[in-house]
Formats: C-alpha cells, structure tokens, sequence
C-alpha cells in the first residue's frame, strides 16, 4: 500500500536540457512535500520544499511543481548538469505524522 | 565536519546475533530518526525520538529498540537478527519534529547471513 510513488525508477536528460521528475501520492491530508537527493553511498540531502497552501516554489535550478487536486508533485531541473545525476527522493508529511518517502527515480544527466 | 554520523558503514553478520548501529549529530538538533531502506528501496520510518517522545512505527519488530544516551546520540538495538533484516539504515536528525529539514548520515548496510 504505497502513500507516495514514483512511477519512473529511472530517467536520462541530456545535459542542459529540463529533468523533470514526478511523484504521486494517496492522501489529500498530507500538507507539506519535500525533495531529496541521494549519491550513492551517502545519505539523502535536503533539495527543496512545499507546502499545500502554494503551488510553485523555486530556488535556482529547483523548482517544485504542486498540484493538489491531482496529488501529484514534480521536481524540474532547469538546466540538468552532470553533477545533478542522483537518486531523487519525494517525501510527503501529515502533521502529526512522520515523513513517507517515495521509492526514488536515478536521474542519469549525460554530458 | 560531518552533521550526522553512523558506525559502523557496513555490518555484516549471522542470523541470530544481536548488534547495534550507532548514530551520533552534533547539530543540536531536538529529534532523531531511523529509517529503514528495504529492497525495494523506500525509505520507511522506522522510530522518531525526542528527549520527551519516542514515536515507534507500529510495523517495526520489537526486536528492534532505539536507545538515547543524550540528545545528540540514537543507538539502534537489534536482537536476534534476520534474514529480512538485511537493508540499508538511515539515521537522521531534524531541529524539531514538525516539518524542519531532516538531515542523513550516510547509512549502514547491514547484511546478515
């Protein structure tokens, strides 16, 4: 019973073109959704945030894309670089609750 | 340097034994957390801890137990180990409970044979 998925295990962007990474979730209830990043052998870093009173949050490269109505989040990457090449997490919180991360997307950026 | 840290990186032992995995941040965050990265890969909750609550995810075995010796510390217990055991833990820490930034420490795979 996944809360949160990610539908694409994994993408290949060319560099400086758009990554976009998407992330579907189950319950409207959930009110604060977060990206993460991971390298391999390292743990997840925080990447960027949302709450459910905004649609859009931007920070450079970063922007995250919310729609509540289709409970669906996106990370685009605008533009990808080679260092950009990780794992993407999605997590979504409830109030009260813990964190629910997705199973992650490898984004493969070629130079 | 490091914000969160784990110990051992990889853990590799028998079905039956008891080991722990230490988690240490120095932050001066109020919360810590394990997680649990199964095969396929999600990052489940296992527990969050405060000096004032420990939040258990039901689905955790209680074969797992988390111990706090101070705030900047979250040792994960786990006794009589699986097969299924076998993952990647994550532990993490975050200023408050709410919806503060988590931070990660770098995992420790655990492989039990």
């Amino acid at each position: 019973d996944q809360q949160v998925k990610q539908n694409s295990p994994s993408l290949s962007v060319q560099e400086g073109r758009i990554s976009i990474l998407n992330c579907d979730y189950t319950n409207s209830m959930f009110d604060y959704f977060l990206w993460y990043k991971k390298y391999p052998a390292e743990g997840p870093t925080f990447l960027i945030s949302i709450s459910s009173i905004k649609d859009k949050n931007e920070d450079g490269r970063f922007t995250v894309f919310l729609n509540k109505s289709a409970k669906h989040l996106s990370l685009h990457i605008v533009p990808s670089q080679p260092g950009d090449s990780a794992v993407y997490f999605c997590a979504v919180y409830n109030y009260g609750q813990n964190f629910v991360f997705g199973p992650g997307t490898r984004l493969s950026v070629l130079p | 340097d490091t914000a969160v840290s784990q110990t051992p990186k990889y853990l590799v032992t028998q079905m039956g034994n008891d080991k722990s995995i230490k988690c240490e941040q120095n932050l001066g965050h109020d919360t810590m957390y394990w997680y649990k990265q199964d095969s396929k890969k999600f990052l489940k909750i296992m527990f969050s801890y405060n000096n004032k609550e420990l939040i258990i995810n039901e689905t955790v075995p209680n074969r797992f137990s988390p111990k706090s010796p101070d705030k900047a510390h979250l040792n994960l217990h786990i006794n009589s180990l699986e097969l299924g055991d076998s993952a990647v833990y994550f532990c993490a820490s975050s200023l408050t409970g709410s919806t503060d930034t988590q931070y990660f420490g770098p995992g420790t795979r655990l492989t039990v044979l």
